[in-house]
């Protein structure tokens, strides 16, 4: 069974703060792994698509990195706002044979105080 | 940007009845789209996937008589929860695969909360 882990659960930072989260994933038959921003009532909206050991993907205040040898990837955001208050899931896409499939963890719920 | 929209956003039925999510690409079109279901404190869990004039692919203890998927265009694919039971409640949630680019993307729409009484 593939398991993917979120670490922590959820996060509670005052605005201006920085924070990270932790995605850990199968290391063997990589082939893809994803970032996703969900916010309440809204449907989940794509950050990243990292496929390459070493990656490091920015988009803003966001950024992200990718271990695929050791199976984990990090989730960076500088200077948090209150509008960055979301469910954060990662979502790790195995094997050659690209069906598309996803496994996703559970999230990182973060709430940032003004 | 890419956008899915799901219908309906929240159903509530009752025992018994069959009750039909739809999943719209709206401005791309998706040879592959997926359904999810995701159950209270949990991860997203993968139901099927969905492909365009062919058969759908079920996970594993996912009932494909109980969880009918059609997807009979490039920008439509519905999943029928038959015969509904209480069990059967929980967020069900879709998404199109966009390989535009060179990228190989998922976006989603927002969900469907089902209850069944």
């Amino acid at each position: 069974i593939l398991n993917v882990e979120q670490s922590p659960q959820s996060l509670h930072v005052q605005e201006g703060d920085s924070t990270n989260f932790t995605c850990s994933f199968p290391s063997s038959n990589f082939y893809a792994l994803h970032w996703y921003r969900w916010e309440t009532a809204k449907s989940p909206e794509a950050l990243f698509v990292m496929t390459l050991n070493g990656d490091e993907k920015k988009k803003g205040r966001i950024s992200a990195t990718l271990n695929t040898k050791e199976g984990y990837s990090y989730l960076y955001i500088k200077g948090s706002q209150p509008e960055d208050s979301a469910t954060y899931l990662c979502a790790f896409m195995q094997g050659s044979s690209n069906t598309g499939k996803l496994i996703f963890g559970q999230g990182t719920t973060l709430q940032v105080k003004p | 940007g890419a956008v899915v929209s799901q219908h309906p956003s929240r159903v509530i039925c009752k025992s018994g009845t069959s009750v039909k999510i739809e999943c719209r690409s709206l401005d791309f079109q998706a040879t592959t789209m997926f359904w999810y279901r995701q159950f209270p404190k949990q991860s997203l869990m993968l139901m099927a996937t969905s492909n365009e004039g062919s058969k759908a692919t079920y996970e594993q203890g996912v009932e494909k008589d109980k969880f009918l998927i059609n997807h009979a265009s490039l920008t439509l694919s519905t999943l029928t929860v038959t015969s509904a039971h209480p069990e059967d409640s929980s967020f069900y949630i879709c998404s199109a695969r966009s390989t535009s680019g060179g990228g190989d993307t998922q976006y989603f729409g927002p969900g469907t909360r089902l209850t069944v009484l």
